[in-house]
């Protein structure tokens, strides 16, 4: 069964903390995606990864940063956090090019204070 | 030119109804659309998804209906039942590449 999982499903942070965000696929899948979700704005991608080691930004990545080491690992690291970055969190992977089903997990809800 | 829009943010209907959830486009590159549900405390799963060369796809209660002229396209639940409460995403991509969502329609049902 494919399987999506996130490291944390709340989290409570301080403004100016560093922040790590992880997320594991066990599906084998070349691409991973991590997107916000914020009511009335849908889900906006702020980066992806097509292989390891490799990155390309989203629509929103000012404040993002991610790294992906291992194929089954990606993870969205906000440098400094800050209260706008409240937010729920999302990762997804995808398979390789002519597979389009994203698999999500169940997301983080971040709370920035 | 990479928006989707979705409309209503909203949407009550009494079990037993049809559901309708509308979506448009501007690129007319876009060549896969797909419809994803999320349920509270989930994350978003594919429902499901229509190609640009057909004007209609069903599965179950669920049907795509896709107006290429129009660059519109739509999500009706038929039958409508309380287990259908969730947030519904349109989205659309092109080459497989990355998704762009729309904003969200959250539907609640009535029993």
């Amino acid at each position: 069964d494919v399987k999506v999982t996130q490291s944390s499903r709340y989290l409570v942070k301080r403004t100016g903390e560093k922040v790590f965000l992880e997320c594991v696929q066990d599906m084998d899948h070349e691409n991973m995606f991590w997107y916000r979700q914020d009511p009335g704005l849908g889900l906006r991608l702020i980066y992806f990864s097509y292989d390891v080691k490799m990155k390309e930004k989203g629509d929103i990545p000012e404040g993002y940063s991610v790294s992906r080491e291992k194929k089954e690992r990606f993870s969205l690291i906000l440098e400094s956090a800050s209260t706008n970055q409240t937010s729920m969190y999302l990762c997804a992977s995808r398979g390789s090019t002519g597979h389009h089903e994203q698999y999500f997990g169940p997301g983080t809800r971040l709370t920035v204070t | 030119q990479q928006q989707v829009k979705q409309s209503p943010q909203s949407l009550i209907v009494q079990k037993g109804g049809i559901s309708i959830i509308n979506c448009a486009y501007e690129n007319t590159a876009f060549d896969y659309f797909p419809w994803y549900q999320q349920f509270p405390g989930k994350g978003p799963a594919l429902l499901i998804a229509i190609r640009p060369d057909v004007s209609e796809k069903k599965e179950g209660r669920f049907t795509i209906s896709f107006n290429k002229s129009a660059k519109q396209f739509s999500l009706h639940i038929m039958d409508s039942q309380p287990g259908d409460s969730a947030t519904y995403f349109c989205a659309a991509t092109f080459g497989a590449q990355k998704l762009v969502f729309g904003q969200g329609t959250r539907l609640t049902i009535n029993p």
